[in-house]
Parts: structure tokens; C-alpha cells; sequence
């Protein structure tokens, strides 16, 4: 059964910090990977979507990696800013079900004071 | 905004009544969903429709009933909820593409409390 798991659960950084998050799963077998951020009480917004033939996506400031035999992922946050404070999500699309299911970490809270 | 929106945004209900919970996507995609967040757990896949016809029903219990009328438009009926069953309700859609080339574009959600 496919898990993902994010470390840490919470993290607090001063503002113009970089700084990393980790995602892993225990199984492979994926089409992609894909990290999203929620704010309080919202939807979640896409922030980079890796293939599983990628290895890396960059946008901005986030730059995500992805080693899928070792089943890994990280984000990173370059220069971070009050604004980035939300909280990650990481999904694997897992091989299985009608549409490769979205299988959800429980989220790094992240907060960047000022 | 993402093109998937969702009504109400706010919900308290009582374990009798019956309510229904709308996503709306204006993205032409084909391929939509529900999901369950609740407290400190991870997001939990619901149901998927693809093209209006139900391809995956994740053992979620029969007082969530979904109803799929067209492409664009996902409803999710509640009758007789429990107070566990609070959550934040997140629809999503996406473009079917073949098997994971479907990125999914997620509504704000709709906070339901049962009381």
C-alpha cells in the first residue's frame, strides 16, 4: 500500500531564509508527483507537477526534485517570504484505480515570520 | 482561482438533515472529483467521475451519495451524517489524458460541520 510521508510536520523560519522540504514514499510505482500548497481553510493551488521520467521542476523560487527509486522528493524554497507561509502538500499519483490515484501526505505547516 | 468553484463554502448541519454540497468546473475538463480532509489526517480520495459515468468509489459510506448530471458539474448528497464525518470537502477536475496525464485543479472546499 502506497504511504506518503512529509518531514517535518510544522516549520517556522525568519524571512530570506532557503530552506527544504521533504517528501517520501514507499512505493515506486508512480506516474508523478506533485506538490501543492493550501492556505488556512482553502482549496489547494498546484505548485509543480514532476513526471516520474523528471528528475527535477522549477517555478520561480520553488525548485521540487524527484528520485523515484529511492522514493524521495524534495521543495525548495529560495529567499522565503512571509506570503510562503501555508502548508505543502505532497501526492504521488499511484499506478491503480480508474485515473492513477492521488495519494496525499499529511502536509508540512510552514510559517516565515518576518 | 483555479475554474472549479464550490457552494456552500460553509455548512453546519444536524445529524438528521439532508443537504448537498455543489463543485462547478469551467475548465472543459473531463474527469472529476471528491475528497475528505479532516483533522490531521491526509486528504482521502472519495469518488471519481470520468465523463459522468462513476469509476471509483473509495469504500465511502451510502449517506454520501454523488451524482454526476454532466461533465461540468458534481454534486455530493449527505443524509443522516455523523459528527466524525465534519471535514473539509474538496472537489476536484482534471483532463483525462490517459493514465497519469491528468493533472487535477481543486476547488476551495466546503467546511461541513455536523452537529
Amino acid at each position: 500500500k502506497q504511504e506518503v510521508t512529509q518531514i517535518p510536520a510544522a516549520l517556522s523560519v525568519p524571512e530570506g531564509e532557503n530552506l527544504v522540504l521533504n517528501c517520501s514514499f514507499t512505493d515506486s510505482a508512480i506516474y508523478n508527483l506533485q506538490w501543492f500548497r493550501q492556505d488556512p481553510g482553502k482549496g489547494l493551488t498546484s505548485l509543480l507537477l514532476i513526471q516520474s521520467s523528471q528528475r527535477e521542476q522549477t517555478s520561480g523560487r520553488l525548485n521540487a526534485s524527484l528520485d523515484k527509486s529511492s522514493g524521495r522528493s524534495t521543495l525548495y524554497i529560495a529567499a522565503s517570504q512571509p506570503g510562503d507561509s501555508a502548508t505543502y502538500l505532497c501526492a504521488v499519483r499511484h499506478y491503480g484505480g480508474s485515473q492513477g490515484n492521488l495519494i496525499f501526505g499529511k502536509g508540512t505547516k510552514l510559517s516565515v515570520k518576518p | 482561482e483555479t475554474g472549479v468553484t464550490q457552494t456552500p463554502r460553509h455548512l453546519v448541519m444536524g445529524m438528521t438533515n439532508k443537504k448537498s454540497l455543489k463543485c462547478e468546473q469551467h475548465l472543459g475538463h473531463n474527469a472529476m472529483y471528491w475528497y475528505k480532509q479532516s483533522a490531521k489526517k491526509p486528504l482521502e480520495l472519495m469518488f471519481v467521475y470520468n465523463f459522468k459515468e462513476q469509476t471509483e468509489n473509495n469504500s465511502v459510506p451510502s449517506r454520501f451519495s454523488p451524482e454526476c448530471p454532466n461533465s461540468s458539474h458534481l454534486f455530493l448528497h449527505l443524509h443522516t451524517l455523523q459528527p466524525e464525518d465534519s471535514a473539509l470537502y474538496l472537489c476536484a477536475s482534471s483532463q483525462d489524458r490517459g493514465r497519469g496525464q491528468n493533472e487535477q485543479y481543486f476547488g476551495p472546499g466546503t467546511r461541513l460541520t455536523v452537529t
